[in-house]
Parts: C-alpha cells; sequence; structure tokens
C-alpha cells in the first residue's frame, strides 16, 4: 500500500527567505504525486501535482516542487516567502492504478515577518 | 461550478445519535472520496468510490460507519450510534476518474459528539 513521510510538523521561516516543505513516498510503480494547502477552518486547496516529464513542478502561488525518484521525495519549495503563505501543508501520492490518494500527516508552515 | 458541496458545516449530536453527513461532487466527476481529519491522526481516508462503486472501505473505523453512493451526484456518511471520539472534520473531495487528476476538497463539515 502507498503511503507518504512528512518528517517535519512545523517548518519556520523568515518572509523573504526561501522555504522548504519536505516529502518522501512510497508506492507500487510510478507515482502521481500532489502537493495541497489548508487555510484555518477551510478545506484543503489543490497546489501542484507532478504525473511524468519534467522533475520541476510549478504551481499555484509562486510554489514549485521536485519529484526525485531515486530519493522517492517530492519536496515543495518557494524561492521568496510571504507571511501569507503561513498554513498547514499536505503532501499525497496516488498509484498508476487508481487507488485511493493518500495523504501525509501535514506540515505547518509558518513564516514571520 | 459551486465546487465540492457538503452540509450541514456543522453538526452538534449527543452520543448514541444518528448522524448523516452529505456531500454532493463537482459534476461529472466520478471519484468521490471521503476523509476524517483530526489533531491526532491528520486526514485518514474513510472510504473512496469510483463510478458510485465502494473500491476500497479499509478506513472506515468500524461498524458504525457507513457510506453510499446511490448516484453520481450524492453520497452521505452516516454513523450510528456516534461517540466522543468520532468529533473531527469529515471532508468529502471528488475527481475526475483518471487517478492523475487531483481531487477537489468540499469544506468539510465539522462534528462534535457530546
Amino acid at each position: 500500500a502507498q503511503s507518504v513521510a512528512q518528517p517535519e510538523d512545523q517548518v519556520n521561516v523568515a518572509e523573504g527567505n526561501p522555504l522548504t516543505v519536505k516529502c518522501t513516498y512510497s508506492v507500487s510503480g510510478n507515482p502521481y504525486l500532489f502537493w495541497y494547502v489548508q487555510y484555518p477552518n477551510r478545506g484543503l486547496q489543490f497546489l501542484l501535482k507532478y504525473i511524468t516529464g519534467d522533475n520541476l513542478v510549478k504551481g499555484s502561488y509562486g510554489f514549485e516542487a521536485e519529484f526525485n525518484k531515486s530519493q522517492t521525495s517530492f519536496h515543495l519549495k518557494k524561492p521568496s516567502a510571504l507571511v501569507s503563505d503561513s498554513a498547514l501543508y499536505f503532501c499525497a501520492v496516488r498509484d498508476q492504478a487508481g487507488t485511493a490518494l493518500i495523504f501525509g500527516k501535514g506540515t505547518t508552515l509558518s513564516v514571520s515577518s | 461550478d459551486a465546487g465540492v458541496i457538503q452540509s450541514p458545516r456543522h453538526e452538534v449530536t449527543e452520543m448514541g445519535q444518528e448522524v448523516t453527513l452529505r456531500c454532493k461532487p463537482i459534476s461529472g466527476h466520478n471519484s468521490l472520496f471521503w476523509y476524517r481529519q483530526t489533531m491526532m491522526r491528520g486526514l485518514e481516508l474513510l472510504i473512496y468510490f469510483n463510478n458510485n462503486v465502494p473500491i476500497d472501505d479499509s478506513g472506515m473505523p468500524e461498524d458504525r460507519f457507513s457510506a453510499k453512493m446511490p448516484n453520481a451526484s450524492f453520497s452521505t456518511l452516516k454513523i450510528q450510534p456516534s461517540e466522543p471520539r468520532d468529533s473531527a472534520v469529515y471532508f468529502c473531495a471528488s475527481s475526475l476518474g483518471m487517478p492523475n487528476t487531483e481531487a477537489f476538497f468540499g469544506q468539510g463539515t465539522r462534528l462534535t459528539v457530546v
């Protein structure tokens, strides 16, 4: 069965600095990988996904993620953090057989001004 | 499109009562997921439907939980009888049937069982 690990419960970064939120996955075969963001009292919002092709994927709000097959990782990145980026971030994986979308436990990103 | 619609947004009920949560997926989507979110356990998949058929219900906690999808535009998650440990935010999400498509989430139902 597929699984996702987000090793950091919280990431703290100063505004303007680059940020990275880590994600590693386990799946049979090639993965489909997703990042979502959740603001307080809201549902999850889709940020970006990796399906195939270029290992660097660009998404909404200036976020990007790098797929690394050998390290089974899909880290979320942003060159310059904003205070408004503060939220809960989830990584998710699905296999090509179309099993359910499985999420990591989430990482709280806190950006200070 | 209005997105995934869940009702009610908030539900407070007494232990032992039946609770029904409702979800209307995005029109044209044929995959539907129910998730439960708690501080302790994060976001857990409860059940996954494809073309109205339950594909994976291994996350349903116990027999007190049941889910149905009578048609492509409606799904319910029922808890009977409810217990305080069922208190959580329950999310419904839908997607197109292809596994490489993203899921869209509703706003969630915050359930409190007292």
